[in-house]
């Protein structure tokens, strides 16, 4: 079956600790997304790539990196940096449709739940 | 002021009522239009996807869009307890990423 698999489900970190999450999709989607998604604010938009070997930031990208060196995997480190990183993170996919022929429909992992002790 | 902007509920309604779930947005540019289902402790799933003003329907479920007031909605008819969900609204122009509304939390009560 395709979709997105993200790991782990669960996660805990010490303050001051680099973690990392994983984001693997079969679907043969050529963009992929990380989501943060607190209590009462949706989902806030960390980065996204469209293509290999290229990302951008999103609205909250500060304390968070990434890497899109293969076209099926999209992994995200929250670092040290980010100041408040207790959260569900989700991960999306999408098949960009060009020429402004229509939105981009996201497909979702299962997301991946850190806590920071 | 949010660009989009979805009352947090909860909404608790007895099994078999009318649900009406809604969106305001502020970007006129705005056209894509979508609702996404999620579960506890899920990912989110795309439920409706309409991009014109007008109803939409797909079974139980119709989605509206106002484009001159800006506003969006998603209605239930028959409402099942395993309707019970967070219901998200997410708004595009199309050139760019979706921007998610908050969320609202439903409750259907057996």
């Amino acid at each position: 079956d395709g979709g997105i698999t993200q790991s782990p489900k669960y996660l805990f970190r010490k303050e001051g600790q680099n973690v990392t999450l994983s984001c693997e999709q079969n679907l043969n989607h050529d963009a992929m997304y990380w989501y943060r998604q607190d209590p009462g604010q949706g989902l806030r938009l960390i980065y996204y790539s469209q293509i290999v070997n290229d990302f951008q930031k999103g609205d909250i990208a500060e304390g968070y990196s990434v890497s899109r060196e293969k076209k099926e995997s999209f992994p995200l480190t929250v670092t040290s940096a980010q100041k408040n990183p207790t959260a569900f993170y989700l991960c999306a996919s999408s098949m960009p449709r060009g020429g402004g022929s229509g939105a981009n429909v996201l497909t979702f992992g299962a997301g991946s739940r850190l806590t920071v002790l | 002021q949010k660009e989009v902007e979805q009352d947090p509920g909860p909404l608790s309604v007895p099994e078999g009522a009318i649900v009406s779930l809604n969106c305001t947005y502020s970007n006129s540019a705005f056209q894509y239009f979508m609702w996404y289902r999620q579960y506890s402790r899920k990912g989110p799933e795309l439920l409706m996807y309409t991009y014109s003003s007008g109803n939409k329907e797909d079974g139980r479920f119709t989605a509206q869009v106002d484009k001159s007031s800006k506003y969006i909605s998603l209605f239930i008819r028959d409402s099942q307890p395993s309707d019970s969900a967070t219901y998200l609204c997410a708004i595009t122009t199309g050139r760019r990423a979706l921007t998610f509304g908050s969320g609202t939390r439903l409750q259907v009560q057996p």
